[in-house]
């Protein structure tokens, strides 16, 4: 199996920051990997797809970029709504796994 | 506009087995593979397998091979996870999800509790 190692697990920022989190493959996986934001008590929504391609209707201030085994999931100036917890997923396997997340907690 | 609407709250007897539906509307789900995630409480996500509705073939996580069984009614629109031998630990939080480029449709989520 793929394993995805996120870093750090937790992350506390202010509103206005900017911050990058990591996720890092077990093995080369080209660019299959996305990225997810959940809340409390929500269903995981899609940021990013394919490393750093955007999805419709997510905030530009949310960005993506690495190839290879290292990605990076990147804010622009955190808002309040976007203190949660965010998961990188492969999908270069046929057996789909998850990193364990990041948690972006208010400082 | 799609929606996946799963069955509700499940409440199971340790040794049991739970069948969860995921009804899908505004896709035809034999156009896309759906998927299963679980997490467990307070935990992160855990992939546990997909099926092809159109075909009936199924992956699964290795871990979940002996727990999981999917299957799809295509007439329907709706997918099922029978989930066997409930144990403690099986208590989580089960979503179904369709694959795109990513996972870009996500059921709410039903709680499944394994007490007896």
């Amino acid at each position: 199996n793929i394993v995805l190692t996120q870093s750090p697990a937790t992350l506390s920022v202010t509103p206005g920051e900017s911050v990058s989190l990591s996720c890092r493959a077990s093995q080369s996986i080209s660019t299959s990997i996305h990225w997810y934001q959940q809340k409390s008590n929500e269903s995981p929504r899609l940021l990013i797809k394919y490393a750093s391609q955007s999805i419709s209707g997510i905030p530009s201030r949310f960005s993506g970029s690495g190839s290879g085994t290292d990605f990076t999931l990147s804010i622009n100036r955190v808002e309040s709504e976007d203190f949660s917890i965010y998961y990188c997923q492969q999908s270069y396997s046929s057996l789909y796994t998850f990193g364990a997340g990041t948690k972006l907690e208010l400082k | 506009e799609v929606q996946l609407q799963q069955s509700g709250t499940e409440l199971g007897k340790p040794g049991t087995s739970v069948r969860l539906s995921c009804k899908v509307s505004g896709y035809n789900i034999r156009n896309t593979y759906m998927h299963w995630v679980n997490q467990r409480p307070g935990k992160g996500l855990e992939w546990i397998g997909r099926i092809d509705p159109a075909n009936g073939n199924t992956i699964y996580a290795e871990k979940f091979k002996s727990k999981a069984t999917l299957t799809a009614d295509t007439s329907s629109n709706t997918a099922y996870m029978q989930l066997s031998q409930l144990k403690s630990d099986d208590t989580a939080i089960y979503f179904c999800a369709i694959y795109n480029s990513g996972f870009d449709y996500w059921g709410q989520g039903v709680m499944v509790t394994v007490s007896s």
